[in-house]
């Protein structure tokens, strides 16, 4: 079945540095969704990457879709507290019902 | 608009013993999920529905059982509860397939669940 790897596992960072994470598919993936997830929270949704190649950019958070549609990257520049969280992406292939997650990235930011 | 509602938030059962997670939307969506989130393993998912009346098996379907006898309802069954089954489990909708935000998620805000 459709596997969804997701790199880092973990990251720990000083605030005002960068952090990116990284999801890889082992299929096409006709589009990708990130979430969040504040700890004690429920995921909640950031963003959803179509086409291939696709970039987008919501203030410090820099989204990427690959070319062959395999793997997306969130890319947030200088972290801030209020970034702490797990970042999960989500895959959906050919069948569209389902969305496959990624582990997740828990980022803790350094005050 | 409640969103999506789950209850009960925190369960204490013992092995054995049968318990069910309730998961109620108003959004009027067709598809519903049901996760279980343990640590370092992500979000999977156990089983969901794509309309009312339907169910399917997800990744991790063993020991549990699901209706959908009403669109704004998906109930997620433990039997016989095991260890095994000690998780945090999140509902989520969403509206179906489609352009634009018809495949986004909306979690509730999830049930926590110990088995002894």
């Amino acid at each position: 079945g459709q596997q969804v790897m997701q790199i880092p596992q973990y990251q720990h960072v000083q605030e005002g540095e960068d952090f990116t994470t990284y999801c890889n598919s082992s299929t096409t993936l006709s589009n990708i969704q990130w979430y969040k997830q504040r700890p004690g929270g429920h995921p909640v949704f950031l963003i959803q990457l179509v086409k291939s190649g696709e970039v987008k950019k919501q203030k410090r958070l820099t989204f990427q879709f690959g070319e062959a549609k395999k793997n997306s990257s969130l890319h947030i520049t200088a972290t801030q507290t209020t970034d702490v969280g797990t970042y999960f992406c989500a895959g959906s292939g050919g069948s569209n019902y389902k969305l496959t997650f990624g582990k997740g990235t828990l980022l803790t930011v350094n005050p | 608009n409640a969103g999506v509602t789950q209850t009960p938030k925190f369960r204490v059962l013992k092995t054995g013993q049968s318990m069910t997670l309730l998961c109620a939307q108003d959004m009027n969506h067709e598809y519903m999920y049901w996760y279980r989130q343990d640590p370092g393993m992500g979000l999977r998912l156990i089983h969901y529905s794509v309309g009312e009346g339907t169910t399917a098996k997800g990744e991790v379907p063993d020991g549990y059982n699901v209706s959908r006898l009403k669109k704004q309802n998906f109930l997620l069954g433990l039997e016989s509860a095991a260890p095994s089954q000690t998780s945090v489990y999140f509902c989520a909708s969403r509206k179906g397939q489609g352009a634009g935000g018809a495949n986004v998620l909306t979690f509730g805000a999830g049930s926590r669940l110990t088995v002894l």
